[in-house]
């Protein structure tokens, strides 16, 4: 079955305390995006990747990294986590084809409280 | 710089009864426009997109959305909604030039759908 997959779905921690979201797809899709969601905001994109090796920020990069090593993984780490980084995270992924736009696949979310 | 407005947190319907789901975008250039769905405990799914072409676009599970350019609105219609689309949908427009496909989308903030029985 064609899917993005996140870990852990769940996770609750203290302040600076460094944590990594996992992202993985099996679509073999170029490109793929880390994003948030708060209330009443939508959802706000953190860092995106357009192959192996490249990635770029987002809207809301703060206090965020990325790594994109192989082309299905797309790992969300946090080094300092803050309680402002508390929200629901979705990872994205789609294929990258020139002059057509292909719609993203969203994983289930991980929902991060920091305390 | 590009933005989406879902004016309407929550949009309550009776089932049988037709359903609006408002959105306005502002962009420069032609707009990409789209719509997501979200379940509870779920991510985001794709309903329809509009590209280029006919205004009126039909999506998935007999959603359609109308493009309306004057009015720089991407409203989302169903003629007869059911209990089981109750969920927050997502209007979206795509930021980037042509030859950039980072930052792929900009969303709205969202707007519950509630289907009463």
């Amino acid at each position: 079955e064609a899917q993005v997959t996140q870990n852990p779905r769940y996770l609750i921690t203290v302040t600076g305390k460094k944590l990594t979201v996992t992202c993985s797809q099996n679509m073999n899709h170029e490109y793929m995006s880390w994003y948030r969601q708060d209330p009443g905001l939508g959802l706000r994109q953190i860092y995106y990747s357009m192959n192996v090796e490249v990635t770029d920020k987002g809207d809301v990069p703060e206090g965020y990294k990325v790594s994109r090593k192989e082309k299905r993984n797309f790992p969300l780490i946090l080094e300092s986590p803050s309680p402002n980084q508390t929200s629901l995270y979705f990872c994205a992924s789609s294929l990258l084809s020139g002059s057509s736009y292909n719609e993203q696949f969203f994983g289930p979310g991980t929902r991060l409280t920091v305390l | 710089a590009q933005s989406v407005a879902q004016p309407e947190d929550q949009v309550n319907v009776a089932e049988g009864n037709p359903l609006t789901v408002k959105c306005t975008y502002s962009v420069s250039g032609n707009p990409y426009l789209f719509w997501y769905v979200q379940y509870p405990n779920r991510g985001l799914q794709f309903l329809l997109k509009y590209i280029t072409g006919d205004n009126l676009v039909k999506g998935s599970y007999g959603f359609e959305a109308e493009f309306n350019k004057s009015q720089t609105s991407f409203h989302l219609k169903k003629p007869s909604a059911l209990v089981s689309d109750s969920a927050l949908y997502f209007c979206a427009v795509r930021k980037a030039p042509l030859w950039n496909a980072g930052n792929m989308l900009t969303f709205g903030g969202g707007t519950r759908l509630m289907v009463k029985p």
